[in-house]
């Protein structure tokens, strides 16, 4: 159990530029949760799958986000048209079941920088 | 509308003495609480959680106290110790834990020696 993983840790691009992240589990977890974290903010929620299916989308998702999780592993985040506002930190974080008394595991992030 | 609120910015604390961070939230629907501690350069870390159904919980040198009828929780780190020195994020969910968390935007703990 190497934590999550998350990558690439640093993302610089053009804006109007797509962009991926991707966001490997704990393996015996089957939630996954999207948040992302500008500064001088808490984390906010974008997305959650359980296994394989996306349960819950935010409104801060606009139609320029996606995420997938195929076959309930990893999770991809895509970015198309980047703006100079998607500068953040996307952080990934995993759980086994509800969350509870435990907490979600959170990867160290992808820092975005939209130039 | 932000639904946990926490209002202290920054906080600084001597080595040794009590550190106490507070937060509020606004729906009465939360019940479940978590505090994250979260490193430069690094994702938040799951420090301690409590149930709608207790008002304290503790572990080790940490204790987080809940009031329900304020709607307030506060997080106790006695002795305070410099490698406290963190962000830390409150954070509530609903339906026993099983929505996702609502995080609220961090206090900065300063512990100094």
């Amino acid at each position: 159990d190497t934590g999550v993983s998350q990558n690439p840790r640093h993302k610089i691009t053009k804006r109007g530029q797509n962009v991926t992240f991707r966001c490997d589990p704990i393996s015996e977890h089957n939630r996954l949760y999207w948040y992302r974290q500008t500064l001088g903010q808490g984390p906010e929620f974008l997305t959650y799958f359980q296994n394989e299916a996306q349960l819950e989308k935010s409104r801060l998702l606009s139609d320029r986000f996606s995420a997938e999780r195929p076959k309930g592993s990893f999770s991809t985040l895509e970015i198309q048209r980047t703006e100079q506002g998607d500068s953040a930190m996307y952080l990934c974080a995993s759980s086994l079941g509800q969350q509870g008394f435990y907490g979600y595991t959170f990867g160290s992030g992808t820092r975005l920088t939209v130039v | 509308d932000q639904q946990v609120k926490q209002n202290s910015p920054s906080l600084s604390v001597q080595e040794g003495r009590i550190s106490i961070l507070n937060c509020d939230y606004t729906n009465s629907m939360f019940d479940y609480f978590l505090w994250y501690k979260k490193y430069p350069a690094e994702g938040p870390t799951f420090l301690i959680s409590i149930s709608s159904i207790k008002d304290k919980n503790e572990d080790g040198r940490f204790t987080v106290f809940l009031n329900k009828s304020a709607k307030h929780l506060s997080l106790h780190i006695v002795p305070s110790q410099p490698g406290d020195s963190a962000v830390y994020f409150c954070a509530a969910s609903f339906f026993s834990g099983n929505t996702p968390l609502v995080f609220g935007k961090g206090t900065r703990l300063s512990v100094i020696a």
